[in-house]
């Protein structure tokens, strides 16, 4: 079974990059069969998708945040990382990262969770 | 302001049969597949149904999921006090180069 786990600094001052790590266990980046997702939620309030890769590298990101995030994957650490520039309070959230399937976008589904990591932002 | 529809709150009483709604458009439910995300207070989401109507290993038959036209249903029959949490429906949207889409959620309140 796959477990997820993110890391990373809780607290971003504003105008900084937010960065964060998702370290996968229980199968391999590399293996194909899932696409590397990020979605964030902010207090109180409901969820909402970032972005996803797969392990190949291609990316598929909301067009919303599409100009600040940059998610990469390390196959080599089988971890995948979230790069959200120029931060304000509004993306203050906790965010989780998951693993997706099938690989067609139109049909995948979360099937496998981190517990999420709370990021304030925060001068 | 989500791009899916749900209420924000349901209630009922243990035993009874709650459905929530979910309602979007031709680019997102109208042509994808929904899932249904189940998430107990202070944990992270669990996928409670996927592609409209399946249930992941584990799920209760106790949880169902329907969908026609742009809209979609999860349904919740012999309410338990567990099954109080939110509830979030998604999608894919094809507009915009496609995007993952979520419903605003909807918290079920077991009376």
């Amino acid at each position: 079974q796959v477990q997820l786990q993110e890391s990373g600094p809780g607290l971003v001052k504003p105008s900084q990059t937010l960065s964060l790590t998702c370290t996968v266990s229980g199968g391999s980046i590399s293996s194909g069969g899932y696409y590397w997702s990020w979605i964030r939620q902010h207090p109180g309030k409901g969820l909402e998708w970032i972005g996803y890769i797969y392990y190949s590298g291609s990316t598929y990101y909301n067009p919303s945040l599409k100009s600040r995030v940059t998610i990469s994957v390390d196959t080599s650490k089988n971890q995948f990382s979230l790069k959200l520039s120029s931060v304000t309070a509004a993306d203050t959230a906790v965010y989780y990262c998951a693993s997706a399937v099938p690989l067609v976008p139109a049909a995948n589904y979360f099937d496998y969770w981190g517990q999420g990591t709370l990021v304030t932002v925060s001068s | 302001q989500s791009v899916l529809t749900q209420p924000p709150s349901a209630s009922g009483t243990p035993g009874q049969r709650v459905t929530i709604s979910c309602s979007g458009s031709s680019s997102n439910i109208g042509s994808n597949t929904v899932n249904w995300y189940q998430q107990l207070p202070g944990t992270a989401p669990k996928l409670l149904i996927y592609s409209n109507n399946q249930r992941p290993s584990g799920v209760p038959d106790r949880f169902s999921g329907s969908k026609s036209g742009t809209s979609a249903s999860l349904a919740i029959s012999g309410l338990q006090s567990e099954d109080e949490a939110d509830y979030y429906c998604a999608a894919w949207d094809d507009s915009l180069n496609g995007s993952v889409v979520f419903g605003g959620g909807t918290k079920l309140t077991v009376l």
